[in-house]
């Protein structure tokens, strides 16, 4: 596609439920990055790939979150019994070289 | 620690000049990125500076001077369109992108 898409746009999920966050990069981009966005925050990085290799996931904030992009062009993001605390938009982030990224619209989660 | 230090607000009027400034500190650094954000939208590119100096773009000029740790957006002839979020953004020596809460720009009539 000509950007990058992301899926679904919004999810309500209940607290406890698992979700499931995908996204779909920019044809040949070699890097993909994962962000969560709070309400009048800055993006909060999560996790990096590099093709299919997650290079860093440092920012993953519980072992609740976990990345995988397995044919290093689709990834998702699932994130486990999900908190009121995990509501966010995540948005995914692709670029072709470390330099200007591409963002999708992002996934509004909203707990409940 | 890495740090991103911009106002959280400012006002400015149709038709006028603002300038949005940026201090940083990061372990390394391979460039600086302004990204534009409209509420509720993801971010988009603006600019990006490794080098000293100003970079111009249109009605938008980027600033970086990298013994300060420091940089600056600058908007001329501001439209109402102009009215988002200014993230400031750099680049730390893992190429990974450092931000800021960003500066909520407000335009008035």
């Amino acid at each position: 596609g000509a950007g990058v898409s992301q899926s679904p746009r919004y999810k309500v999920a209940k607290r406890g439920q698992d979700v499931a966050l995908r996204c779909d990069p920019i044809s040949g981009h070699v890097s993909l990055f994962w962000y969560q966005q709070a309400l009048g925050q800055g993006p909060e990085f999560l996790t990096y790939f590099q093709n299919e290799a997650q290079l860093d996931k440092s920012g993953l904030p519980s072992d609740r979150f976990f990345a995988e992009r397995p044919e290093g062009s689709v990834s998702t993001l699932k994130i486990q019994r999900t908190q009121q605390e995990d509501s966010a938009v995540y948005l995914c982030a692709s670029s072709l070289v470390s330099r200007e990224l591409f963002f999708g619209s992002g996934t509004q989660l909203s707990v409940l | 620690g890495q740090n991103i230090d911009q106002p959280t607000e400012m006002t400015a009027t149709e038709g006028a000049i603002v300038q949005i400034n940026c201090t940083y500190q990061t372990s390394g650094f391979n460039g600086l990125f302004w990204y534009q954000q409209h509420a509720g939208e993801a971010p988009t590119f603006l600019s990006y500076n490794v080098l000293d100096g100003l970079e111009e773009k249109g009605r938008f000029s980027s600033f970086l001077s990298r013994s300060k740790g420091y940089s600056y957006l600058l908007l001329k002839e501001l439209q109402m369109k102009d009215s988002a979020s200014y993230l400031c953004a750099p680049l730390d020596s893992n190429y990974q992108l450092i931000w800021g809460a960003g500066t909520k720009l407000i335009i008035k009539p």
